[in-house]
């Protein structure tokens, strides 16, 4: 599976867009790009996933290059309860990713 | 549905002692995994299940057993307890065609 680069923190002030860039500059055409969150100690949460088109669900919208190299997960308008770590993972297949890859994400921390 | 609960919640071995964290999912899943997450990093793949009666090692295998008897219940079984093994570990599953994995709230682990 391709690796992922994602800054290590990021800040973002409440009620502004919050963009988290992720790095795959290895993707294969067959891997798509997921995003999921963990806030505090909980499990992580799915958010959302793509494979070239940008995408948007209720939570979040994915914006991926045209090459596939890079994404950004976009939250429109980012609440405190956002705060939280941003993994950025790419995986073979849409049908779910039995052996997901973690690495160490984006700490974003939204301010009053 | 209650999704994917773990048992217990917290748990403080000695070294060389045995135990078994309990997962199980009420949602019909065929794939269930374990998951470890140590201090500031990302979860790391212990095991996976891909069904009843099949199971196969992940990244982190060594010194935990797995079964999968039933489609429900993934336990996992650390057989002689290590200061190393000291963690918080997450089972989750997917199926049904989905593309989201579904987290359990983790058991933290300390070992002394």
């Amino acid at each position: 599976d391709a690796k992922t680069t994602q800054p290590t923190s990021m800040d973002c002030a409440e009620g502004r867009a919050a963009n988290l860039p992720c790095n795959h500059s290895t993707i294969s055409g067959n891997e798509y790009v997921y995003w999921y969150r963990q806030i505090h100690s909980q499990g992580p949460q799915y958010i959302i996933h793509g494979l070239k088109n940008n995408e948007t669900n209720e939570m979040a919208s994915l914006i991926i290059t045209e090459d596939r190299k890079s994404s950004t997960l976009i939250l429109p308008h980012a609440t405190l309860r956002d705060t939280a770590v941003y993994y950025c993972i790419v995986r073979v297949g849409q049908t779910g990713a039995n052996n997901l890859f973690f690495g160490t994400g984006t700490r974003l921390t939204v301010i009053p | 549905n209650a999704g994917v609960t773990q048992t217990p919640k917290f748990q403080v071995l000695k070294t060389g002692q045995s135990m078994t964290l309990q997962c199980a999912q009420d949602m019909n899943h065929e794939y269930m995994s374990w998951y470890r997450q140590d201090p500031g990093m990302g979860l790391r793949l212990i095991h996976y299940s891909v069904g009843a009666g099949i199971t196969d090692q992940g990244e982190v295998p060594n010194g935990y057993n797995v079964s999968r008897s039933t489609t429900e219940d993934f336990p996992l079984r650390l057989l002689s307890a290590a200061p190393s093994q000291t963690s918080v570990y997450f089972c989750a599953s997917f199926g049904g065609g989905s593309y989201e994995q579904y987290f359990g709230p983790g058991t933290r682990l300390t070992v002394t």
